[in-house]
Parts: C-alpha cells; structure tokens; sequence
C-alpha cells in the first residue's frame, strides 16, 4: 500500500516562502495513473484544495491561490514538492500531501478525481 | 467557480441511528462527486467516490447517491467510530464539512 509522509519546517515567518515536501514509499511517484496534491485545513476550517502535479511536471493550482503556489516533483528521490511564497499568518494550517486517482471527470472546473491516499499532515505555523 | 454547499453542519445523533449528509453543487457535476470521513489529528478518508462508489475497507452502512447537484451521504446504524465530520468534494472544492456528534 502507497504511503505518503509530509516534512518540512513547522515554523514560517511572515513574508517567506513556506516549503514542504511529501515522500511517496511503497509505490512511486511516476505511476502513470495518479496526480500528487496538496491539501491544506486552517485551524477550526474546512479542507482546501490547492494543486495537483502528475510526474512529468505538469501542474494545476486552485485558482484561489495560483499566484502563489509551486509543486514540484523528483521522480529520482520519489517525492513532490510545494513552495506557497509571501505567507502571511492566514496559511498557518495542517498541510495535507494526497494522491489523485482516477476516474477523472474534465468539468467547467478543471479535473475532478478521487484522493484515495492522504499522509497524517504536518502543522506549519506562520509567525516571527 | 463551481460551489458546493454542505448540509447541516453539524448533527447530533446516537449509535444505532441513521443519518444523512446533503451536498448541492452550484451546476451540475454529474456523478463526479466524493465523500470523505476526517478524525482530528488523522488523515482524511475516502469513503465514496463518483457519488455511490464505496471504497474497498468501507463498511456497507456508509452509502452515497444523487447526481446533476443533489447528492447524500447516508449512514445506516451508526457506530462509536463513525462521529467524525464528512466532507463532499468535486474538483477544487470541498463542502464545509458536517460534524457528526454524540447525543
């Protein structure tokens, strides 16, 4: 079974870049079949979808915060990447990596698939 | 932008009973819309995916239905280990979530 595990810093300070990777074990990231996302949920909220990226490099951000959102990939160390720059204390959240599986529907929205796989969280904090 | 409206958000209930989740989508979505179970400090859940797919591992009292924008999420005899809150989901949008609670 594919197993996601999210790392990276807990502490951001205002005004930088908030960077996290998610390591893919049991399974890789070059599977022709998946997307990997990152999701986020600010304390006391609901979930947020932020973007998706298959293994080739192709993306596709929520367009809420497409100005500010990187994902990345290495398929040589097996992992996917997201760098959200200019945080402030509003990103402050429990960062969520995830897979995304078929079947896709193509909407007015963009893709919709299922996120089938999800690793614990990690908590990041923004604050100087 | 596509949103998806969740309801309630949040309910009371006793083991035993059954419970329904609703979820509008501001246009149609066709079947493409799914479920998710989510405990505090654990990873969120597939339940059920395109509406009614449940998935392998997911007990038979959970159920999904509806299609175009009306969708429901149902739970049969509820058990301790299903107060949680839900969330539908299509695309980049996620419901608000309902919290599902002991009476």
């Amino acid at each position: 079974q594919v197993q996601l595990q999210e790392s990276g810093p807990g502490l951001v300070k205002p005004s930088e870049t908030l960077s996290l990777t998610c390591n893919v074990s049991s399974g890789s990231v070059s599977s022709g079949s998946y997307y990997w996302s990152w999701i986020r949920q600010p304390a006391g909220k609901g979930l947020e979808f932020l973007g998706y990226i298959y293994y080739t490099g192709s993306t596709n951000y929520n367009p809420s915060l497409k100005s500010r959102v990187t994902i990345s990939v290495d398929t040589s160390k097996n992992h996917f990447s997201l760098n959200l720059n200019s945080v402030t204390a509003a990103d402050t959240a429990v960062y969520f990596c995830a897979r995304l599986a078929p079947p896709y529907f193509f909407g007015p929205s963009g893709r919709t698939g299922s996120l089938d796989i999800w690793g614990q969280g990690t908590v990041v904090t923004v604050s100087s | 932008d596509i949103q998806m409206t969740q309801s309630p958000s949040s309910l009371s209930a006793s083991v035993g009973d059954t419970v329904t989740i609703t979820c509008r989508a501001s246009q149609k979505i066709s079947s493409y819309l799914n479920w998710y179970q989510h405990k505090p400090g654990k990873a969120p859940k597939l339940l059920i995916s395109v509406a009614s797919t449940l998935q392998t591992g997911v007990p038979s009292r959970f159920s999904g239905g509806g299609s175009g924008t009306d969708f429901t999420l149902t739970i049969t005899n509820l058990q301790p280990e299903d107060f949680a809150t839900y969330y539908c989901q299509q695309t980049w949008t996620f419901g608000q979530g309902t919290k599902v609670e002991i009476k």
